[in-house]
């Protein structure tokens, strides 16, 4: 598609149930992140995926979450037995590796987010 | 790892007025400075960047500056519209031939233009 496609765009869970939530890159981007914004604050860095490479997990705040990237564009972010504090609005986001033309910066594009409520 | 910080969280502005957002980065390595625009309800949009390698870089009413002896940016926007309202996130990342690292953002501001 023409964008970054997230789903669901809502979702609402019950305390220590597993979600999942998915990201359609734009086709062609080799790079792909998610981020977290919870109410009031920033974007969170959670992980980042680059081509075969192994993925910069360092964001990714416990054992509870991981996230795969299959074939090299379709992304899932997993929370495990979720809590209240994972309420938040998860941004998936995707770029070229090294956009030349652009003098090399990363331009990220943003998907609408998935918005989780965990009750 | 890089950490940036923003200022102010929120600002209110009467329409016409100049806005200024700033922010501070911790990692000297850092070479590339996006701002990013976020409206309710959608994911945050590219407005403008800049590189190490220019201190200023204008596109209409907006404008941004990077002092890299004091690790800090700021975004202009000036004759404030309604519209301007939003979220705004600055950002900040090493990127060079070969190598983009992960885009890390400050805590974003909100920005109120005052009809």
């Amino acid at each position: 598609g023409a964008g970054v496609s997230q789903s669901p765009s809502n979702k609402v869970t019950e305390k220590g149930k597993d979600v999942e939530l998915r990201c359609d890159p734009i086709s062609g981007h080799t790079a792909l992140y998610w981020y977290r914004q919870s109410l009031g604050q920033g974007l969170e860095f959670l992980i980042y995926f680059q081509g075969n490479s192994a993925p910069d997990k360092s964001g990714l705040p416990s054992d509870r979450f991981s996230a795969e990237r299959t074939g090299g564009s379709v992304s899932t972010l997993t929370i495990q037995r979720t809590q209240q504090e994972d309420s938040a609005v998860y941004l998936c986001a995707s770029s070229l590796f090294f956009d030349r033309k652009l003098g090399g910066a990363n331009v990220l594009t943003f998907g609408a987010g998935s918005r989780l409520t965990v009750l | 790892g890089e950490n940036v910080e923003q200022h102010p969280s929120t600002l209110s502005v009467q329409e016409g007025d100049s806005a200024v957002i700033k922010c501070t980065y911790s990692d000297s390595a850092s070479n590339y400075f996006p701002w990013y625009k976020q409206e309710l309800g959608k994911g945050p949009q590219l407005i403008i960047d800049i590189r190490s390698n220019v201190g200023e870089k204008k596109d209409q009413r907006i404008a941004v500056t990077l002092n890299k002896t004091a690790k800090h940016f700021s975004l202009h926007i000036t004759e404030t519209q309604p519209e301007d309202s939003a979220v705004y996130f600055c950002a900040a990342s090493i990127s060079r031939s070969g190598a983009t690292n992960k885009l890390i953002f400050g805590t974003g501001t909100l920005l109120a233009v005052q009809p």
